[in-house]
C-alpha cells in the first residue's frame, strides 16, 4: 500500500539551531514527491517538487533533498517566521494512482526566539 | 496569494442544515480538488474535477457532492450536516496533472462550525 510518513510529528528548534525533517514513502514508483508549508488556519503553500533521487532544491533558508525511499527538509539557522507545519506528498504513477496526492501528516515546525 | 479564491471563508451551521461551498480556480488551472482537514487531522482527499467532469474520488461521503461548472469554478455541497463535519474545507487547483508536475495551489480555505 503507498503511504508517506513524516517525522518528527513536531519539532521545536532556537532560533538560528538547523535541523532536518523527514519524509519517507512507499510507492511502488514515484512521478514527483512534494514539500508544502502550511501556517494555522490557511491553505498549504507550495515548496518543492522533486521528481529523482539525488535532486536537490533550495528556497532560503530551506533546502530539500531525495533518496530512493525518503526525502529531507533541511532547515539552516531558522528564524521565528519558518514557524508552521511542513508537509509532504508523493504523486505515484498514474496507473497506480490516477495521480492524486497521498498526504503525510505533517511536522509541526516551532523556532523560539 | 495562490490565485484560489474561496468563499465563504467561515460559515456557522446547525446540524442537519446544508451548505455550499464555492471555489474559483487559479486562471487557466482546469483541475479543482476539494479537501478536509480536520482539527489536528491531515489533508483528506474528497474529490477532483477536470474541465467539467469528475476525475477521482476519495474518501467523500454521500452526503457531500461536488461539481464543476462550464466556467470551471466548483461548488462543494454538504448536506444533514453532523457535528464531525465541521472542519476547514480547502479547494485547490492545477493545470493538469497528466501533463504538468502536479503541484497544487490552495485556497485559504472555509472554515465549516457545525453546532
Amino acid at each position: 500500500e503507498d503511504q508517506v510518513t513524516q517525522s518528527p510529528e513536531a519539532l521545536r528548534l532556537q532560533e538560528g539551531e538547523s535541523s532536518s525533517l523527514n519524509c519517507s514513502y512507499t510507492v511502488s514508483g514515484l512521478r514527483g514527491l512534494f514539500w508544502y508549508r502550511q501556517d494555522p488556519g490557511k491553505g498549504p503553500e507550495f515548496l518543492f517538487t522533486l521528481y529523482s533521487a539525488g535532486e536537490e532544491k533550495e528556497k532560503e533558508r530551506l533546502k530539500a533533498t531525495l533518496t530512493k525511499k525518503e526525502s529531507f527538509l533541511h532547515i539552516t539557522a531558522p528564524k521565528p517566521e519558518d514557524s508552521a507545519t511542513y508537509l509532504c506528498a508523493v504523486q505515484p504513477y498514474p496507473e497506480d494512482s490516477n495521480y492524486q496526492l497521498i498526504w503525510g501528516a505533517g511536522t509541526k515546525l516551532i523556532i523560539k526566539p | 496569494d495562490s490565485g484560489v479564491t474561496q468563499t465563504p471563508k467561515h460559515l456557522i451551521t446547525a446540524t442537519g442544515q446544508r451548505v455550499t461551498l464555492r471555489c474559483s480556480p487559479r486562471s487557466g488551472d482546469l483541475s479543482v480538488y476539494w479537501y478536509q482537514q480536520s482539527l489536528d487531522q491531515g489533508l483528506q482527499f474528497l474529490i477532483q474535477y477536470y474541465n467539467g467532469e469528475e476525475r477521482a474520488k476519495g474518501n467523500i461521503l454521500e452526503r457531500f457532492s461536488a461539481q464543476q461548472f462550464p466556467d470551471l469554478h466548483s461548488e462543494l455541497n454538504l448536506s444533514s450536516l453532523e457535528l464531525g463535519d465541521s472542519a476547514l474545507y480547502f479547494c485547490a487547483s492545477s493545470v493538469d496533472p497528466r501533463t504538468d508536475t502536479g503541484e497544487l495551489f490552495f485556497g485559504e480555505g472555509s472554515r465549516l462550525t457545525v453546532l
